[in-house]
Formats: C-alpha cells, structure tokens, sequence
C-alpha cells in the first residue's frame, strides 16, 4: 500500500510571511494532487503535479513534485488569511483508489 | 462547472438504525469512490466502484456498509445498522479514469456529516 506523508502537522504565521510545506512517499506516484479542505466542507483540488520536477503555479501558490515523483511541496508567498485551512496531498494508488496524506493545517493570522 | 452533488448535508440518526447517503459523481465519469473523514483525522478511503461493481474496498467497509448505482446518475452509500463510531463526514467522489493512471483527478463533494447518536 502507498502511504504519504504530510509535514509540518500544524503551521501558523502572521499574515504576510512565506511557508513550505511538504508530502512525501516512499513509493512512485503516478501524479499527485494538492487539495484545500475547510472546515465541513469537501477537499477542493488545487492542482495535480504529473512529470518528475515539475513546477506549477496557481496565483501566490507554487507546487512542486519531486524528480523521483515521491514527494511534492507546496509553497505559499505573502500568505494571507484565507489561506487558512487544511492542505491535503493524494496520489492516485495503483489499483483503485486515491490516497490522503494526514494533511498540514495552516493558520494564517492577521 | 460539473461538480459532485451530495445530500444530504447533514444527518441524525439512531444507533442501529439504516442511514442511506446519496451522491450524484460529474456526469461523464466513470468512476466512484466513498471517503469518510472523522472529526480531525484523516481522509480516510472506503471503496471504488466502476462498472456496476465494486473495484476495491479498505477494511473499514465491512459487511455494514454497502453501494448502489440505482440509476445513470445517483451513486449511494448504505450503512445498515448504524454505530456510533460511523459518526463523520462522508465524502463521495468521481474520476473520468482509474485512480495512478496518468494524471487522473478525483473531485469530491461537500460531505455528508453522519452523527450517530
């Protein structure tokens, strides 16, 4: 079975500042994605991260996969307030399902 | 833009009582998959489903639980007698292919929060 894992566990920052934060695996993925959940509401998927060091960005966020495809990272600029919630990596396992890491919780305080 | 509907969003019900939780996945995907979440831990995997069967499915889904396609659009979850450790948020989700298969996404809906009391 694939397993991630996700780290820090909890973060919190003053608005304004940059954090990293990272998912990682022993095994290969095939893609992983990057999700937000809040708090009683579903994942929403952010991005998914395809080829061995790629890059992407979406707005003040950029993710990364790493050159193995084992792990990702996910780094925030200038974050604000509404950046505020739990950030989730999956991959899709090989067989039939998609795996969570634990997830980091950031807390982005004004 | 095509997204997963799930009702409802919240439901009470008794201990050992029949709860059936109701989803309807992106129109032209093919595959279905059941998440709970209990309060502060982790998103945790129940089963897949495509073709009118079930692909895979974790421990958690015991002979409790179970799944149906009824019709071309709704995918439900069945718990037939309900515990109180079954209290979380239950997460339906749908995929146009096979989780690991290139880069295959899952989009989820907004939950079901089950509290069994």
């Amino acid at each position: 079975t694939q397993l991630l894992e996700q780290s820090p566990q909890f973060l919190s920052i003053q608005e304004g500042e940059n954090l990293t934060v990272y998912c990682n695996s022993s095994s290969v993925f095939s893609s992983l994605q990057w999700y937000r959940q809040e708090p009683g509401e579903g994942p929403v998927l952010l991005v998914t991260v395809v080829t061995g060091g790629e890059v992407k960005k979406l707005k003040r966020l950029t993710f990364q996969f790493g050159d193995a495809r084992k792990d990702s990272s996910l780094h925030i600029t200038a974050a604000q307030p509404g950046d505020t919630g739990l950030y989730l990596c999956a991959g899709g396992n090989y067989g039939q399902n998609f795996v969570f890491g634990p997830g980091t919780r950031l807390s982005v305080l004004p | 833009e095509p997204e997963v509907t799930q009702t409802p969003s919240h439901q009470v019900t008794q201990m050992g009582q029949e709860v059936i939780l109701r989803c309807v996945p992106i129109s032209n995907h093919l595959y279905f998959y059941w998440y709970r979440q209990i309060l502060g831990q982790k998103v945790e995997f129940l089963v897949s489903f495509y073709n009118n069967e079930i692909s895979e499915k974790s421990e958690i889904f015991d002979d409790q639980f179970s799944v149906e396609r009824p019709d071309g659009s709704n995918f439900t979850l069945k718990i037939r007698s309900t515990k109180l450790e079954d209290s979380a948020m239950y997460f339906c989700a749908s995929s146009d292919n096979r989780a690991g298969y290139l880069n295959t996404e899952a989009f989820f809906g907004q939950g079901t929060r089950l509290t069994v009391v």
